[in-house]
């Protein structure tokens, strides 16, 4: 299953609302997942079976979509979220997105 | 709670091998599949393949096969992940981690990242 993820690179404000989106090559029935990366650092979960908020994952940050379709929503942009983002499908073997990156504006 | 502790930074020549380590805590080592995953610098996120503690079963993406061996130490808790005829082109950072189940699932268990650089 492929993955498209988009935008590649984003840059926003603080405060701002962003959104991210993974597009499967075939449906994937919500199995799929958010990870935020910073440099250096392994991969952090964010969100779940597509809408699931991990725990300790700040509710700024919430999971939509369903079949080949989902997005990762920010609302009130932080500094700390600068990052990139990967989505991840588990459905059928696992593929990963190929990732956004978030900046500052 | 689960940890997943991953050996520290190596620097090798091309041509040599380096072995990797990824100690598991706060679970039972032989019901869950370890993962490895590579990342090269600014790039993407790719799965190298997994091994089961449980009967040392494994399988290599295509792309992987040759390069990466997958071993466990049940006695210790731990994965290993020996590459081989290093290049500068394997220089990144690997990465193993733990699914949420022992099946398909999500992968909140991450260990802290090996960087691996390839350098004469």
């Amino acid at each position: 299953i492929r993955m498209t993820q988009s935008p590649a690179s984003l840059s926003a404000s603080l405060g701002e609302t962003v959104n991210i989106e993974c597009l499967a090559s075939e449906d994937i029935y919500s199995d799929l997942a958010w990870y935020q990366q910073k440099p250096g650092k392994s991969p952090q979960l964010l969100i779940y079976n597509a809408k699931s908020l991990q725990n300790g994952v700040p509710s700024r940050f919430s999971g939509s979509g369903s079949g080949t379709q989902y997005s990762l929503k920010i609302n009130s942009l932080q500094s700390d979220d600068v990052a990139t983002y990967f989505c991840q499908q588990y459905n059928n073997y696992d593929t990963f997105g190929a990732g956004t990156k978030l900046e500052l504006k | 709670q689960v940890q997943l502790q991953q050996s520290g930074a190596e620097l090798a020549k091309p041509g040599t091998s380096v072995k990797l380590s990824c100690k598991a805590s706060g679970y039972t080592f032989t019901s869950y599949y370890i993962y490895w995953v590579r990342q090269r610098p600014g790039q993407g996120l790719e799965w190298i393949g997994y091994i089961y503690p449980g009967n040392g079963g494994s399988y290599y993406s295509e792309k992987f096969k040759g390069k990466a061996t997958f071993t466990t130490d049940t006695s210790s808790s731990t994965a290993y992940m020996l590459l081989g005829s290093l290049t500068p082109e394997d220089s990144a950072y690997y990465f193993c981690a733990r699914r949420f189940y022992s099946s398909p699932s999500w992968f909140p268990y991450w260990g802290q990242g090996t960087l691996v650089t390839v350098s004469s």
